[in-house]
């Protein structure tokens, strides 16, 4: 099925820096979610997003729905080692309640 | 938001067999769907569960290989069938919940290995 795509893939950071990941899509979204998944657990939604240029927070996690429709980014800051994960973005199109997973980014974090 | 349980959380099967995993959510819910996850991959839909009535796959996903049950709003189950070691992955159930127009939540998965 289609997917979006997240970039970076992976990552390596180390404890206390920002990190920044994105979700890019030749679609147009009305809907972005982003998640975390840990091993052995359902991805867990973090930030919701509704419309073209919102930005919201949710602690440390800020997301921004793009201008353009098309793309999302997470932005994470001060990580700390619980951060450690599998981060995926979910986009909805108009119509549908069947929402399209991007591909996931890794997240490391070292001490 | 929604809380939902899947049973089991995880299990390991012989070819040929058959397993049902269940989902319960803690309120009625329109929108309850399936989702698989394969090792080291993003999630893919497998079908809208469907109160009342069959569910709705999606494409490279049948009813003989994925039967689904929803006989109401709070439970449904998927069923794997004929199961091969390709089938080995982590199955989620999911809602729509919550008090945005779209959230969309995850049960904490099952987990099957297939032998």
């Amino acid at each position: 099925g289609q997917q979006l795509n997240q970039s970076p893939q992976s990552m390596f950071i180390q404890e206390g820096e920002d990190v920044s990941m994105n979700c890019t899509s030749s679609s147009i979204f009305n809907t972005w979610l982003w998640y975390k998944q840990d091993p052995g657990e359902g991805p867990v939604l973090l930030i919701a997003l509704y419309k073209a240029g919102e930005l919201t927070s949710n602690g440390r996690l800020t997301a921004q729905f793009g201008i353009t429709r098309k793309d999302s980014f997470l932005n994470i800051s001060a990580s700390i080692p619980s951060d450690v994960g599998i981060y995926f973005c979910a986009g909805l199109t108009s119509g549908t309640y069947k929402y399209i997973f991007g591909t996931g980014t890794r997240l490391k974090v070292l001490a | 938001s929604a809380v939902i349980s899947q049973k089991p959380s995880r299990d390991i099967c012989q070819r040929g067999t058959s397993l049902t995993i269940q989902c319960q959510v803690d309120s009625q819910v329109t929108m309850m769907f399936w989702y698989r996850q394969q090792p080291g991959q993003s999630l893919t839909l497998i079908a809208t569960a469907n109160q009342g009535s069959e569910a709705t796959y999606e494409s490279g996903f049948v009813i003989d290989k994925f039967p689904i049950s929803r006989p109401n709003l709070t439970f449904s189950t998927l069923t794997v069938s004929n199961m091969s070691p390709e089938d080995s992955s982590i199955y989620l159930c999911s809602v729509i919940a919550g008090a945005g127009a779209g959230e969309l939540f995850f049960g904490e998965g099952s987990r099957l290995t297939v032998l």
